[in-house]
């Protein structure tokens, strides 16, 4: 148990809804980091947030936003969602310092029919 | 550009070493990761090496890093059915401290 917590662990909707997935973070951890797992695109990421701040962007959508309350859980929001979003959605988080070992959460699979 | 590439699939007998490969792009990553995948579950964390490091062993595990290649390698020593999973080596762009995954090698061990 890596003391990261995602929910919900399934999550099945149709084309055009929207979906938001929550992480709680490890205690004390300040870093969320959001990844997207497909089998086309591989495990890339998607976001990270700092002590409630966007701190880097990847590969995320237009349609997809992220935010880091003051009590340190992430929210990802997706939302117009197509088939192709089916995937495997990550959180990790790490503490603050160079070392900055992340830990995933076991994730959100999301199924877009 | 970033890329980190792996081997598709590996196939050893149990007890026997595992070596699972790995090339990076970034030169300037400080450190770099292997990361475990089982079936349905999340990633776990198998151990890392900073980049002034050769090597890192840690129980059955050993690193080797060859910085000059960009070549990273991950020996699993006694090989057991249960390290059956996706093996992903990382490396983290030290800019945004993201992480940038190879597309994973899937370890199967035959008894």
């Amino acid at each position: 148990d890596s003391g990261v917590t995602q929910t919900p662990k399934h999550l099945i909707t149709a084309t055009g809804q929207r979906v938001t997935l929550r992480c709680s973070p490890r205690s004390g951890d300040l870093s969320v980091y959001w990844y997207q797992q497909s089998l086309d695109q591989g495990l890339q990421f998607l976001i990270q947030y700092y002590n409630g701040e966007e701190r880097a962007k990847g590969n995320i959508l237009e349609r997809f936003s992220a935010q880091q309350f003051p009590d340190l859980h992430s929210e990802l929001n997706l939302s117009s969602l197509e088939l192709g979003d089916s995937a495997l959605y990550f959180c990790a988080s790490s503490a603050s310092g160079s070392y900055n070992e992340q830990f995933f959460g076991p994730g959100t699979r999301l199924t877009v029919l | 550009g970033e890329d980190v590439e792996q081997s598709l699939f590996l196939s050893v007998r149990e007890g026997d070493s595992s070596v699972i490969n790995c090339t990076y792009t970034d030169s300037s990553s400080t450190y770099l990761y292997w990361y475990k995948q089982e079936p349905g579950a999340g990633l776990q964390l198998l151990t890392y090496i900073f980049s002034n490091m050769d090597m890192k062993q840690d129980q059955r595990l050993t690193v080797l890093l060859n910085k000059k290649d960009k070549h990273l390698s991950l020996r699993i020593a006694d090989t057991q059915t249960g390290d059956s999973a996706i093996y992903f080596c990382a490396e983290r762009e030290d800019s945004s401290y993201k992480l940038i995954f190879g597309s994973g090698t899937r370890l199967l061990v035959r008894p």
